[in-house]
């Protein structure tokens, strides 16, 4: 059974200050790993996908994975109450379906 | 990024009836897309897998004569709640995969939300 697991929150920080949600799997094969956004009420939007170990950046957002530990983190830096959202871990493996974790509902508090 | 849109995005209908949803992918072709449900304050849940020309694949508990899918091209795929009742009553959000060079990206549509009275 393949797994991915996130810290369901709330995740409260402060407005300018950086937010760190975390993912962890199970399958050691996996080879994909993604970044879902969905607002309330809303669908999910892609907001990163990372492939290889290390960091990768993208305007306040920055994905980092480490295979070794099964680990993959987002941080947004100068968190803004609009960032206020549940954020997905989706895992993929090559000719399978993705599996999404339960979401990490984040609150930046202005 | 792809586009995918959904149609249409809200619908009420009375119990009894049949509701189609379409999920189109606009900008690329999908062979795979999926269609999810979401209860409020719930996670995703992954109702089929819809491939083009071929049957989908349904998840554990999920009714396929009651969630009729249909992919009959490589840029849509519809859903089709038959016979509709209140506890039917959800988000209903499709994805199309769309293929990279270093995999498989999903692309979600806005989603539908499925009102029975």
């Amino acid at each position: 059974q393949k797994e991915v697991e996130q810290n369901s929150g709330p995740l409260s920080v402060p407005e300018g200050a950086i937010a760190s949600l975390n993912c962890t799997y199970s399958d050691r094969g996996s080879q994909s790993f993604f970044w879902y956004r969905q607002y309330s009420g809303k669908s999910p939007e892609l907001i990163m996908f990372i492939y290889s170990n290390g960091d990768k950046e993208d305007g306040r957002f920055t994905a980092q994975l480490n295979k070794a530990s099964q680990y993959v983190s987002l941080l947004i830096r100068d968190s803004q109450p609009s960032d206020s959202a549940t954020y997905l871990c989706a895992v993929g493996l090559y000719g399978q379906n993705f599996v999404f974790g339960p979401g990490t509902r984040l609150s930046v508090l202005p | 990024g792809a586009v995918v849109s959904q149609h249409p995005s809200r619908v009420i209908c009375k119990s009894g009836t049949s509701v189609k949803i379409e999920c189109r992918s606009l900008d690329f072709q999908a062979t795979t897309m999926f269609w999810y449900r979401q209860f409020p304050k719930q996670s995703l849940m992954l109702m089929a897998t819809s491939n083009e020309g071929s049957k989908a694949t349904y998840e554990q508990g999920v009714e396929k004569d009651k969630f009729l899918i249909n992919h009959a091209s490589l840029t849509l795929s519809t859903l089709t709640v038959t016979s509709a009742h209140p506890e039917d009553s959800s988000f209903y959000i499709c994805s199309a995969n769309k293929r990279g060079g270093q995999g498989d990206t999903q692309y979600f549509g806005p989603g539908t939300r499925l009102t029975v009275l």
